[in-house]
């Protein structure tokens, strides 16, 4: 599975969107962009997923760039409750292989 | 209506003991796997069965033994615990590689080892 960068930490203002880069150049062509937060002392939550064109659901917005290289979450008014640990996770989804978890960026939705 | 609940939600015990977690998930998921979250929050990956096959079997000690009785159930058994051991374990579930719907996981299991 290709490896992501994300920044450490990020704030964002309650009520504004929090957006969220992660860069994956090393993406190849079956590879999908997972993210997935942790709020604290939870489990995972699956957020989003996509392989080319940009997603959308209730929680949030997929940003991926034409060349797949990088990628964007974004969640277009963010609340305290936002407040977690977002990983992005490129892989091919397999029932042998893995999900991995790096480090994530810690977001901090201040009021 | 829980979907992937795991037991007990605490666990505290002495070096040495044995102990078993339990999960369970209601999401008819063909795959099951087991993480674990050390007190620096990275989550690795330990195990994971795929309709009660072993598929991953991650480097750790042999002391932890994973048994999946069907399907819907994946049991972490933990003998001669040790210091190290104290963590937070997550099961989770997932269809299809997770490919859909991503993976969903349980509440996780908070094991001090005292």
């Amino acid at each position: 599975d290709a490896k992501t960068t994300q920044p450490p930490s990020m704030d964002c203002a309650e009520g504004r969107a929090a957006n969220l880069p992660c860069n994956h150049s090393t993406i190849s062509g079956n590879e999908y962009v997972y993210w997935y937060r942790q709020i604290h002392s939870q489990g995972p939550q699956y957020i989003i997923h996509g392989l080319k064109n940009n997603e959308t659901n209730e929680m949030a917005s997929l940003i991926i760039t034409e060349d797949r290289k990088s990628s964007t979450l974004i969640l277009p008014h963010a609340t305290l409750r936002d407040t977690a640990v977002y990983y992005c996770i490129v892989r091919v989804p397999s029932n042998t292989g893995k999900l991995i978890f790096g480090q994530g960026t810690t977001l901090q939705v201040k009021p | 209506d829980t979907a992937v609940s795991q037991t007990p939600k605490y666990l505290v015990t002495q070096m040495g003991n044995d102990k078993s977690i339990k999960c369970e998930q209601n999401l008819g998921h063909d795959t099951m796997y087991w993480y674990k979250q050390d007190s620096k929050k990275f989550l690795k990956i330990m195990f994971s069965y795929n309709n009660k096959e072993l598929i991953i079997n991650e480097t750790v000690p042999n002391r932890f033994s994973p048994k999946s009785p069907d399907k819907a159930h994946l049991n972490l058994h933990i003998n001669s615990l040790e210091l190290g051991d104290s963590a937070v374990y997550f099961c989770a579930s997932s269809q299809n590689g997770g490919g859909n719907y991503g993976y969903t996981f349980g509440s996780g299991t908070r094991l001090t080892v005292v």
